[in-house]
């Protein structure tokens, strides 16, 4: 009963630093997401996959980049971190089939802080 | 630019009572509209939608309502438990099955026993 899984949990990155937030999802979605959540404010998407292979920009997709090679994985890279990147991220899936309800299944959260 | 905006950000309540949580948008190209529901340390989980065609759908305690002219929607609970108590996101989307949906900033409802 694992739906998306996100890893790492925690993380404390130094600025300039690189790292890979991890996003899997066992229920053959075909659209995942990339959230963030600062404090006090809504989430914001920063990139999204209608299927492997394909990528698009959500509305702040600056510092961030995707790859989607397999149905089940769709990673977030932060190449050159920076303390305005320091919020909760979160993943989500959506299956093709649920898009009349719109119903994103999201991750716990990664929580990401950039000193 | 916060296109979903959740005026209140706690609301406390008194179990067995009715949460009123409230909801505006700026953009008129919004068509569909969802409340999430969020518990600490865990990801949003999908709690009820509606339609603009619609101004009002169900959902056991949950009921949505939505006035498109207003650019308002609110979700009532009644009644209120105290396992309501979670941060509640309304988002919005263009259509429904867009990939962009917008979030409000939340309102964290405390059911008091």
């Amino acid at each position: 009963n694992a739906g998306v899984t996100q890893t790492p949990k925690f993380r404390i990155l130094k600025i300039g630093q690189s790292m890979t937030l991890q996003c899997t999802q066992d229920m053959n979605h075909n659209y995942m997401y990339w959230y963030r959540q600062d404090p006090g404010m809504g989430l914001k998407l920063i990139y999204y996959s209608v299927g492997a292979g394909i990528t698009d920009k959500g509305e702040v997709p600056n510092g961030y980049n995707v790859s989607r090679s397999t149905t089940e994985d769709f990673p977030l890279r932060l190449e050159l971190a920076a303390p305005s990147q320091t919020s909760v991220y979160f993943c989500a899936s959506r299956s093709l089939d649920d898009s009349r309800r719109n119903t994103i299944y999201f991750g716990e959260g990664s929580w990401l802080t950039v000193v | 630019d916060q296109q979903v905006k959740q005026n209140s950000p706690s609301l406390s309540v008194q179990e067995g009572r009715i949460s009123i949580l409230n909801c505006d948008y700026t953009n008129s190209m919004f068509d569909y509209f969802l409340w999430y529901k969020k518990y600490p340390a865990e990801g949003p989980t999908f709690l009820i939608s509606i339609s603009s065609i619609k101004d009002k759908n169900e959902d056991g305690r949950f009921t949505v309502f939505l006035n498109k002219s207003a650019k308002h929607l609110s979700l009532h609970i009644v009644p209120s438990q105290p396992g309501d108590s979670a941060v509640y996101f309304c988002a919005a989307s263009a259509r429904i099955g867009a990939n962009n949906l917008f979030f409000g900033t939340g309102t964290r409802l405390t059911v008091i026993p």
